[in-house]
């Protein structure tokens, strides 16, 4: 297995721009998790899904911050409109129940 | 919830040597633990995990210590090598795959 799968790997966009990131987690995992990874607050846990569907928002920092899994082999992250203070390295990882979780090589997204 | 903090953002040790990185967590029903890698440009690579009905689990080069009592986990690390320089985090989840709280990391550099 390719291990979870992020794109695009950087991101550079102007503020009030919608941005996407997408993730294909690990076949077979039932678990997706969104984190987002800032120098100043570490790795934060934004949104987790289990068998797709969306368990705890309670980390996503506004309303401008969505997130999508429509199948079991791929999710969404949007940000609408961005702001400058969204730039961070964004992580998806996948796990099979409560077992280690696999990362990503992560987004780096930086709002001008 | 869950708070997880590491007692030292930076580690220095002499090539050789063992490590020994600690952390602390605050939420007492957390009954899984991981311990996870990360090395400039990438996502967290998983190490070694604990449970909470274990208080040692050893890997190769790697032990995790948990003492549910004072609530302190500790990864310990046998003949450090260049390779091992990266910051390491600990990670604390309760229940079944509801997400790892992290703590900030703690960057381990190897003196020659």
């Amino acid at each position: 297995d390719a291990g979870v799968i992020q794109s695009p790997r950087h991101e550079v966009t102007e503020m009030g721009q919608e941005v996407t990131l997408r993730c294909k987690p690990i076949s077979g995992h039932n678990s997706l998790f969104w984190y987002r990874q800032t120098m100043m607050r570490g790795l934060e846990l934004l949104i987790y899904f289990n068998n797709n569907v969306p368990i705890d928002d309670s980390g996503m920092p506004e309303d401008r911050f969505s997130a999508k899994m429509p199948n079991a082999s791929f999710s969404t992250l949007k940000i609408q409109p961005s702001e400058p203070r969204d730039s961070a390295v964004y992580f998806c990882a996948s796990s099979l129940g409560q077992n280690e979780a696999f990362f990503g090589q992560g987004t780096r997204l930086t709002v001008v | 919830g869950e708070s997880v903090g590491l007692h030292l953002p930076t580690l220095s040790v002499q090539e050789g040597d063992n490590s020994i990185i600690n952390c602390a967590y605050s939420n007492s029903a957390s009954d899984y633990f991981i311990w996870y890698k990360q090395e400039s440009g990438k996502g967290p690579q998983f190490i070694i995990d604990i449970r909470s009905n274990m208080d040692k689990r050893q890997g190769q080069r790697v032990t995790v210590l948990l003492n549910k009592t004072v609530k302190h986990l500790s990864l310990q690390i046998a003949a450090t090598q260049p390779g091992d320089s990266a910051v390491y985090f600990c990670a604390a989840e309760r229940g079944g795959a509801d997400g790892l709280t992290f703590g900030k990391g703690t960057h381990l550099i190897i003196q020659p």
